[in-house]
């Protein structure tokens, strides 16, 4: 059974401080994805790595992968309030599934003044 | 239009009732999902439709039986609830399988609050 750990779990930052969440999967993919959800709202997508050593940039946000260490980062640069909201990665292709994502369990980023 | 539409966006409903939750997609995709999740939890997947097709199903009980009138449309009904299914229905769709060679970059609808009194 495919696991998706994240760590850490509750990260609380100021702002302009620099932080990295950590995403470890169990069995060997090619593709992670990073979504954000705001509270009550519904979930955005990120970004999509698609192999080893992608790397993909958004603003104050950079996520990368490396399917051989089985681990993903999404690191935040000079952290604002607005990037505050739980991040989840996501895994696909567990047992040959076509079209399932296991979900780590999500990091709830509070940005403070 | 790339946006996944979901109705009602809040419902209270009785155990005893039925009620039906919508979504739509007009992205051309033809994998479509149904997740819940509760509060401070991940989205569990529910179902899968793929090419109108169910896929998936994750065990879920039977008081929550899907529909897919057509590659656009997704629906959910639901009869005789329980209080513990009360939480955030997302529908999902993404454009193909990994099996096809894509990804399946998942874009969410806005949701469902469900609340079974």
């Amino acid at each position: 059974e495919l696991k998706v750990e994240q760590n850490p779990l509750f990260l609380s930052m100021q702002e302009g401080k620099n932080y990295t969440i950590y995403c470890n999967y169990s069995t060997t993919s090619d593709r992670l994805y990073w979504y954000r959800q705001d509270p009550g709202k519904s979930l955005e997508s990120l970004f999509v790595l698609l192999s080893n050593g992608a790397v993909k940039q958004e603003g104050r946000l950079m996520a990368s992968l490396d399917t051989k260490a089985r681990l993903s980062t999404l690191h935040i640069t000079a952290a604002v309030h607005d990037l505050s909201a739980t991040y989840f990665c996501a895994v696909d292709g567990s047992g040959g599934s076509n079209y399932k994502l296991t979900f780590g369990k999500g990091t709830l980023l509070t940005v403070n003044p | 239009d790339t946006e996944v539409t979901q109705t009602p966006k809040h419902l209270v409903m009785g155990m005893t009732n039925k009620k039906s939750l919508k979504c739509e997609q007009h992205m051309g995709h033809r994998a479509m999902y149904w997740y819940k999740q509760k509060a401070k939890k991940p989205p569990e997947l529910m179902f899968v439709y793929s090419y109108e097709k169910l896929s998936i199903n994750e065990s879920v009980p039977s008081r929550f039986s899907p529909e897919c009138p057509n590659s656009s449309l997704l629906n959910l009904h639901l009869h005789a609830l329980q209080p513990e299914d009360s939480a955030l229905y997302l529908c999902a769709s993404s454009q193909e399988g990994v099996l096809a060679g894509g990804t399946i970059e998942q874009f969410f609808g806005p949701g469902t609050r469900l609340t079974v009194l």
